[in-house]
C-alpha cells in the first residue's frame, strides 16, 4: 500500500469554527509533513514527525496544532482561523532518513469565511 | 543555506516532442538529495524521480530522466515524447539537514502545457 489518504477533501469554515484534518498511511513510514500550499506557490513546510514526535515547527501561529496519535495518523486542529489562512493543505510521509522521497495525500482544500 | 531555483515559470510544449525543465540549486552540504514532483490541477504531489549527490550516473525513470550536472549545481528533468497527460506543475526540490532534521526545500515550480 502506497497510499497517504487525506481526509476531508474540501472543507468550509468560519472563523469561529474548530475543525481538524485527518492524514492516514500504512506505508511504516516513521516521518509525517504537513505543509500549507497557496495557488501558484510550492508547498510550505509546516510540522514535521519523527519517530511520533514533532521535530520541526516551522514558527506555525498556535491556532494550528499537530497531533499525531500513532505512526500512521497525523491529525492538524485548527481553531479561529482567518481568511488568509485559506489554502491547500498537503500531508506527506517518509522514512525518517536516507532518500526522504516523501509520498503525498491529495490533500484537503480548505475555505476560511 | 540551501536554495532551489527555476527560472521557468510556464512552457508549451507540442505532444511529443522532448522537454527539459530547469532546476539549479545552492548547498554547502556534501550530501544531498534532488527530487522531482508533478503536481496535476487536482492537487496531488507525485514523485517523478530522485538524484543522489553521490551518484554516479543520472538517474532515469520511464520517460523521466535527469540531467544531473553536479559542478554546474543543475539537475534539470527531461521529459521524452511528452503526452497530454504531463500537463501540471513540476516542482524540483532538495533535501536539506537542519540540526538533524531532514526537510524538503521546494523551488517556485515550472507550470508546463503540452498542446496536442
Amino acid at each position: 500500500d502506497t497510499e497517504v489518504t487525506q481526509t476531508p477533501k474540501h472543507l468550509v469554515m468560519g472563523m469561529t469554527n474548530k475543525k481538524s484534518l485527518k492524514c492516514e498511511q500504512h506505508m511504516g513510514h516513521r516521518a509525517m509533513y504537513w505543509y500549507k500550499q497557496k495557488a501558484k506557490k510550492p508547498p510550505e513546510l509546516m510540522f514535521v514527525y519523527s519517530y511520533e514526535k514533532l521535530s520541526i515547527n516551522e514558527s506555525v501561529p498556535s491556532r494550528f496544532s499537530p497531533e499525531c496519535p500513532n505512526s500512521s495518523l497525523l491529525n492538524l486542529h485548527l481553531h479561529a482561523l482567518q481568511p488568509e489562512d485559506s489554502a491547500l493543505y498537503l500531508c506527506a510521509s517518509s522514512q525518517p532518513q536516507g532518500r526522504l522521497e516523501q509520498f503525498f495525500g491529495p490533500g484537503t482544500r480548505l475555505t476560511v469565511l | 543555506a540551501q536554495k532551489i531555483t527555476q527560472t521557468q515559470p510556464g512552457m508549451f510544449v507540442q505532444e511529443k516532442e522532448a522537454v527539459t525543465l530547469d532546476c539549479t540549486y545552492d548547498t554547502s552540504d556534501p550530501s544531498y538529495g534532488l527530487f522531482w514532483y508533478k503536481q496535476p490541477s487536482s492537487g496531488e504531489m507525485i514523485f517523478l524521480i530522485y538524484q543522489g549527490s553521490y551518484d554516479q550516473q543520472n538517474a532515469t525513470e520511464g520517460r523521466y530522466s535527469l540531467n544531473f550536472q553536479k559542478a554546474r549545481k543543475s539537475a534539470n528533468l527531461v521529459i521524452s515524447a511528452s503526452q497530454l497527460g504531463d500537463s501540471a506543475m513540476y516542482f524540483c526540490a532538495m533535501r536539506s539537514s537542519n540540526f538533524g532534521n531532514e526537510k524538503l526545500t521546494f523551488g517556485t515550480g515550472t507550470r508546463l502545457t503540452i498542446i496536442p
